[in-house]
Formats: C-alpha cells, structure tokens, sequence
C-alpha cells in the first residue's frame, strides 16, 4: 500500500535561511510525486510535481524537489525562505492503477521568523 | 484561468440530517475527486468519479455516502445521515490528462 511520512510537524526557519521538507514515500510501483501548499483558511495548491523524467523539478515560488528513487524520498527546498512562504506543506503520491487518487502524508507547517 | 469551485463554503447541520455538498469540475476534465480533512489532521481520500461511475473508494466512504454528476457540470457528495465525526473541511478535485489535481477551495461542514 502507498503511503507518505512527512518529518517533522513544524519547521521554523528564520526569512532568508534555507527551507528543507522531508518527504518519504512507499510504493510497490514508480510513484507519481506531488507537493501542495495550503494557505489558512484556503485549499491546496500544486507547487511541483514529480511523474517521469528529470528527478530535479522546480515548482512554483522558487520550490524545487528531487526524486531519489534509492532513498525513496521527495524532499522539497527553498534557498531562501520568505514571509510569505508560511503555509502547511503536503506531499502527496498518486499510483496509475489505483485510479490516481492521491494519498497525502500528515503536512508540515512551516514558521517562517523575521 | 479556469478552476474548481465548491458550495456553499460553509454547512451547519444537525446530526441525523442529509447534506449535499456541490463542485462544478474544470470544464474539460473527466475523472473527480473528494477527499476530505477532518481539522488539524491530513487530507484523506474518499472518493474517484470517472464516466459516470465510482472507480474507486476508500474506507471511509461507507453507505452514508454517494457521489453524482446529476448534470454535466456538477459534482455532488451527498451525506445521507450526517454524523458528528463528519465534521470537517471536504475538497472536490478534478484531474485531466496530465495527472495533476486541482483542488476547490472547500466546504466545511459543521455537525452539531
């Protein structure tokens, strides 16, 4: 069964300093790989996405994820963290054969400190 | 650009009533989506919708619950007789060929 751990519940980082999400996943098959962000209040937002090809991918806002098949992770980083960037990030994993349905780790909110 | 919506944005109930939540899909696409977050924990699948049928469900999707396209455009989840534990933000999805979800901006519903 697919399945999705996300470390660590918070992340607190100070504006400009590096932003590291952890994302490790299981699947018995190649995975398709998904980040979204969810704003207070609001719905999900695709950052990235990870199905076939370069394992580096860059999303939206400056976010970027590498897939490394070997340590069956999606990490996702930021070089620089901005204010605006405080949100709860979801990593997600979706298989072709199970109707693509989406199956979301547990989120980490990130604090971004001035 | 287009985009999924949902209504209403907020439902109050009691418990023991029936309630219909609606999503109007990206016009386009063909296979739909709920899941839903119960508050401070993950979003959990409940439901896949393609051709007019259910291809897949979870196992909270239990006959208290029912997913229609009555019309072309919408896409409702009903709640036959809510439950307190129903309590919680739903989001509709759409997905067309290229894998990716795009999410409404929910319902919550409140069950008293």
């Amino acid at each position: 069964a697919q399945s999705v751990t996300q470390l660590g519940s918070h992340v607190s980082v100070s504006e400009g300093a590096l932003v590291l999400l952890r994302c490790n996943y299981s699947s018995s098959v190649p995975p398709y790989l998904f980040w979204y962000v969810q704003y207070p209040n609001q719905g999900l937002q695709l950052l990235l996405k990870y199905t076939t090809g370069a394992t580096l991918v860059k999303g939206i806002n400056g976010f970027e994820a590498e897939f490394k098949k070997s340590e069956t992770s999606f990490h996702l980083t930021k070089p620089s963290a901005h204010m605006s960037d405080a949100a709860e990030y979801f990593c997600a994993v979706s298989e072709p054969r199970s109707s693509y349905k989406l199956i979301f780790g547990s989120g980490t909110r990130l604090l971004v400190r001035p | 650009e287009p985009e999924v919506t949902q209504t209403p944005s907020h439902q109050v109930t009691q418990m023991g009533q029936e309630v219909i939540l609606r999503c109007v899909p990206i016009s386009n696409h063909l296979y739909f989506y709920w899941y839903r977050q119960i508050l401070g924990q993950k979003v959990e699948f409940l439901v896949s919708f393609y051709n007019n049928e259910i291809s897949e469900k979870s196992e909270i999707f239990d006959d208290q619950f029912s997913v229609e396209r009555p019309d072309g455009s919408n896409f409702t989840l009903k709640i036959r007789s809510t439950k307190l534990e129903d309590s919680a933000m739903y989001f509709c999805a759409s997905r067309g060929d290229n894998n990716e979800q795009f999410f409404g901006p929910g319902t919550r519903l409140t069950v008293l």
